[in-house]
């Protein structure tokens, strides 16, 4: 079964410590993006990645980082330099084309900083 | 600055009734539209769709209608369930946002009984 998957969907962070959350898309797409959802926000970009070894920060970056070594990849890292990292993480994957597309999303990770 | 707008955080609805939710862009270089469909700890899954060549899509009880000139889209859910409850999310795609898609900030929809 094609999918995007996100684990762990639950993780807990001390205050101070780096945490990795992982992103994987068996859907040969190119595209791949990080978003974060908190309350009244939506969806706001992190990062994103169009082609393998490459990522351009969003809107958010700040405190994050990531790395794209594989297609099939899409590692996030939160930093102990993110000031308010508890929130709802999204990846997402797509095709890249002028035409018409779609994101497909994982099941989310719940990071709380504790 | 927000490029893709949903107004109302929330809307509450009978079930039977129609439900309309709204959203509002801003970048005329979108040409692609998308709802998606949000429970709570879970990720977005994908409703419907809309290219910009098109005014009106349907499927089942979803039907999604674009005004280009007003830059303005909007989902109708008729007629609506309990189980439609959730969060949508309005997305669009285009050459000006360089086909990463843009979420507005959602709309939590509830239908009772």
């Amino acid at each position: 079964d094609g999918g995007i998957t996100q684990s762990p969907k639950y993780l807990f962070r001390k205050e101070g410590q780096n945490v990795t959350l992982s992103c994987e898309q068996n859907l040969n797409h190119d595209a791949m993006y990080w978003y974060r959802q908190d309350p009244g926000q939506g969806l706001r970009l992190i990062y994103y990645s169009q082609i393998v070894n490459d990522f351009q920060k969003g809107d958010i970056a700040e405190g994050y980082s990531v790395s794209r070594e594989k297609k099939e990849s899409f590692p996030l890292t939160v930093t102990s330099a993110q000031k308010n990292p508890t929130a709802f993480y999204l990846c997402a994957s797509s095709i890249i084309t002028g035409g018409n597309t779609e994101a497909f999303f994982g099941q989310g990770t719940r990071l709380t900083v504790v | 600055d927000q490029q893709v707008k949903q107004n109302s955080p929330s809307l509450s609805v009978q079930e039977g009734r129609i439900s309309i939710l709204n959203c509002d862009y801003t970048n005329s270089m979108f040409d692609y539209f998308l709802w998606y469909k949000k429970y709570p700890a879970e990720g977005p899954t994908f409703l419907i769709s809309i290219s910009s060549i098109k005014d009106k899509n349907e499927d089942g009880r979803f039907t999604v209608f674009l005004n280009k000139s007003a830059k303005h889209l909007s989902l109708h859910i008729v007629p609506s369930q309990p189980g439609d409850s959730a969060v949508y999310f309005c997305a669009a795609f285009g050459s000006g946002g360089s086909y990463i898609p843009t979420f507005g900030r959602g709309t939590s929809l509830i239908v009772h009984p």
